[in-house]
């Protein structure tokens, strides 16, 4: 596609149950990030794919939360045993790789849970 | 957490040129200055960067000062589709992740 794709655009979902969010970078883009954006606030980084690999997991907040790439294109963002603080906006980039920053985001997904 | 600090919020005319301060107290001499902004209910949006030398493009330009302190984007002919928030950011062209901070909220006044 022409841009970064999120699926789904919004999800509710109740407090304990397991969620995934997808991310369909742009074709070619060799990295990938996701962060994570509440009200008022700037996107918060979650975790950084060079390929297949998780380069830089340093964000994420605990262990609920995982992500995976394994053909180094699309890639799920899981959040297990939900809990009303998981709601925000997460936000998905893609960029060409290393030395190249021009990152491009999706329009991102609202998570709600109740 | 982000290095770099904004005004919370600022406003500008219609039409006029919308001027975005942003200090790097603690820049490094391998780091560049990047401009994103989010319009409402989107994503960021990647706008221009640059090293030592200002920089324009068909957005926007970018004025850093000579000690790299500081840096300004201009947005020359505001319309009220710029109303944004706007993040600069310090960041090396091998790092890996991009750190935004809180950014400044930008209104266009019609």
């Amino acid at each position: 596609g022409a841009g970064v794709s999120q699926t789904p655009s919004n999800k509710v979902t109740e407090k304990g149950k397991y969620v995934e969010l997808r991310c369909d970078p742009i074709s070619g883009h060799t990295a990938l990030y996701w962060y994570r954006q509440s009200l008022g606030q700037g996107p918060e980084f979650l975790i950084y794919f060079q390929g297949t690999g998780a380069a830089d997991d340093s964000g994420l907040p605990n262990d609920r939360f995982f992500a995976v790439r394994p053909e180094g294109s699309v890639s799920t963002l899981k959040i297990q045993r939900t809990e009303r603080g998981d709601s925000a906006v997460y936000l998905c980039a893609s960029s060409l790789g290393p030395g190249n920053t021009e990152a491009f985001f999706g329009q991102g997904t609202r998570l709600t849970v109740v | 957490d982000a290095k770099t600090t904004q005004p919370p919020s600022m406003d500008c005319a219609e039409g006029r040129a919308a001027n975005l301060p942003c200090n790097h107290s603690t820049i490094s001499g391998n780091e560049y200055v990047y401009w994103y902004r989010q319009i409402h209910s989107q994503g960021p949006q990647y706008i221009i960067h640059g090293l030592k030398n200002n920089e324009t493009n068909e957005m926007a330009s970018l004025i850093i000062t000579e000690d790299r302190k500081s840096s300004t984007l201009i947005l020359p002919h505001a319309t009220l589709r710029d109303t944004a928030v706007y993040y600069c950011i310090d960041l090396m062209n091998r790092d890996d992740k991009i750190i935004f901070g809180k950014g400044t909220r930008l209104h266009i006044l019609p």
